[in-house]
This record gives structure tokens, sequence and C-alpha cells, in this order.
């Protein structure tokens, strides 16, 4: 099946740091990546839908200053999670649709732990 | 090489108990877990299993065996809205989620 690389995995930083993620695409083309942030035992919750060559679709509450999406090719989209502070320490995983029925397949997911 | 199997695809009736099982192999073990998706929308967290045994929630449960690589997501009374897509996902020793392709529910009246 297709595959989504994420990397880092994990990632530990000072607090006001910036701290990049990539999600890249393997073996497909994906114009549209979504970005997700987990806290512990709860659900997945989509931060911003990225598009690319266009400016990336953020849900209500996520800001877009803080969490910068670039979708600079059809194989790689990265978030940015600039100034870094504790509370932004999560689970964020991205995922892409492939195929004509645009199943999701998923990155591995980055753990990122700002002190 | 690290692994996740589930069944492609299973069929159930309104009202009945469907068992949902996944395998996994990977480098080292954080958790399970469990995830449901409803076409078009973002995964939902259901369950949560780091220690062998059966948790119950409501009409979902949840069963790990560590030393088998086994989990099984048991739904029960089963209704018309539990049709979706049943992500398995197992957290590596590195803290990575290794995901399985998902188990379409499709539920009959």
């Amino acid at each position: 099946g297709a595959v989504v690389s994420q990397h880092p995995s994990w990632v530990i930083c000072k607090s006001g740091t910036s701290v990049k993620i990539e999600c890249r695409s393997l073996d497909f083309q994906a114009t549209t990546m979504f970005w997700y942030r987990q806290f512990p035992k709860q659900s997945l919750m989509l931060m911003a839908t990225s598009n690319e060559g266009s400016k990336a679709t953020y849900e209500q509450g996520v800001e877009k200053d803080k969490f910068l999406i670039n979708h600079a090719s059809l194989t790689l989209s990265t978030l940015t999670v600039t100034s870094a502070h504790p509370e932004d320490s999560s689970f964020y995983i991205c995922s892409a649709p492939q195929g004509d029925n645009e199943k999701l397949f998923f990155g591995s997911g980055t753990q990122l732990s700002v002190l | 090489g690290q692994n996740i199997d589930q069944p492609t695809e299973m069929t159930a009736t309104e009202g009945a108990i469907v068992q949902i099982n996944c395998t996994y192999q990977t480098s080292g073990f954080n958790g399970l877990f469990w995830y449901q998706q409803h076409a078009g929308e973002a995964p939902t967290f259901l369950s949560y299993n780091v220690l062998d045994g059966l948790e119950e929630k409501g009409r979902f449960s949840s069963f790990l065996s560590r030393s088998k690589g086994y989990s099984y997501l048991l739904l029960k009374e089963l209704q018309m809205k539990d049709s979706a897509s049943y992500l398995c996902a197992a957290l590596d020793s590195n803290y990575q989620l290794i995901w399985g392709a998902g188990t379409k529910l499709i539920i009959k009246p």
C-alpha cells in the first residue's frame, strides 16, 4: 500500500524554539495532506489541511501564525511549530489521501516535548 | 520489519456483536490504539491498551495480549451508525505509530 513518511518521530526542544515536522508521500502524489494533533487518550484533532501550491486551510481555533504549513511539492508538506511552548507538547500526525476513493494513509507521528 | 494486520472488510447485522482482530509486530511496544473513522472525517479515538486484558467502555470493548501480539475491538448491540472504518495502531519503542490499513465495517439492517 501507499506509504507516508513522517519525521522526526520525536523531538525535545527548549521553549521559544521552532520545530519543523516533515510529511512525505513516498510512492504517490498528494495534492492534499492533513495535519492532526493528539493529546493523551484523546481523539486526533484536525489542525489544518495542506494544499499543494496554495495556502493551507486551518481549523477554527488553530493559530496559523504559530503552526506554519508549507506544501511546496506534490510529495512533501511541512508543519513548523514556531516559538514552541510547553502547552504545544503533543503528538502530531499527518495523513494523505491516495487513489480514487481517497483512502487516508497516515504518517507514524511526531512526539513533541517542549521543555 | 514492523507490521499491523487487520481484516479489510467485515459485515454484521444491526443489533448483533462483531469482533475486529488486529495482530502486530513492532520493535518494542508502548500500547495499542483503536480509532473509528467515518468517511471524510478525522479518526476518533476509541481505546488505548498497554496492559493485557479487556477494557470495556459502553458498547465497545478492547482486548490486548502482549505475548501474542494480538488485540481485538468488540462492538456490541450494533447500530447503523457504527458503519465505519476501524483502525488499529501500535506505538513502538520509539513512540512511532504503526498503522493498520483499517477494517471497513458494514452494518446491515
